[in-house]
């Protein structure tokens, strides 16, 4: 079990640039998620995938955010013409069955 | 929207004492509770977790206490130790849904 991995780890971009970040869930895990976090505040839910089928998304998702999981294992997530707002961390965890969601080190997006 | 949140925003306690962390929550739906660690760079840790059919878990050195008469939930750690310093989070689960809702963050300092 090599946990949940996020890819990059740190990402600095210039406003009205497009990014896209990796999530890696535990393997086997079926349920995928994802979470912005800001300093000082606990994670907040963002969208969530049932293997490869996105089944909840939160009002935070505006539409210049996509996610998707096309074969039921890794996940991106892209933010196109990201503003200074987008700036957070974005966390990523998975989980299977009843058992509780395991998160990764997330990716830190900073907009210059 | 409803929230979890947590009375205290840092607490304080000497090594080898017990610590306690309180959270309230108003989600009256909310039938999964978790609480995770969180250390500086790093991602949400999974430290224990209870069901509203609950009111007492154990773990190692943990035990998490739910009321759901007056929705509070509370994380006890024996004998403190410097490595427990870290955010405690506690987050609640709604019947059906896979989104956490997570509260602000108690910051815990460890004094040696």
């Amino acid at each position: 079990d090599t946990g949940v991995s996020q890819d990059p780890r740190h990402k600095i971009t210039k406003r009205g640039q497009n990014v896209t970040f990796r999530c890696d869930p535990i393997s086997e895990h079926n349920r995928l998620y994802w979470y912005r976090q800001t300093l000082g505040q606990g994670p907040e839910f963002l969208t969530y995938f049932q293997n490869e089928a996105q089944l909840e998304k939160s009002r935070l998702l505006s539409d210049r955010f996509s996610a998707e999981r096309p074969k039921g294992s890794f996940s991106t997530l892209e933010i196109q013409r990201t503003e200074q707002g987008d700036s957070a961390m974005y966390l990523c965890a998975s989980s299977e069955g009843e058992q509780p969601q395991h998160f990764g080190d997330g990716t830190r997006l900073s907009i210059l | 929207g409803e929230s979890v949140g947590l009375h205290l925003p840092t607490l304080s306690v000497q090594e080898g004492d017990n610590s306690i962390i309180n959270c309230a929550y108003s989600n009256s739906a909310s039938d999964y509770f978790i609480w995770y660690k969180q250390e500086s760079g790093k991602g949400p840790q999974f430290i224990i977790d209870i069901r509203s059919n609950m009111d007492k878990r154990q773990g190692q050195r943990v035990t998490v206490l739910l009321n759901k008469t007056v929705k509070h939930l509370s994380l006890q750690i024996a004998a403190t130790q410097p490595g427990d310093s870290a955010v405690y989070f506690c987050a609640d689960e709604d019947t059906g849904r896979r989104a956490l809702t997570f509260g602000s963050g108690t910051r815990l300092q460890v004094q040696p």
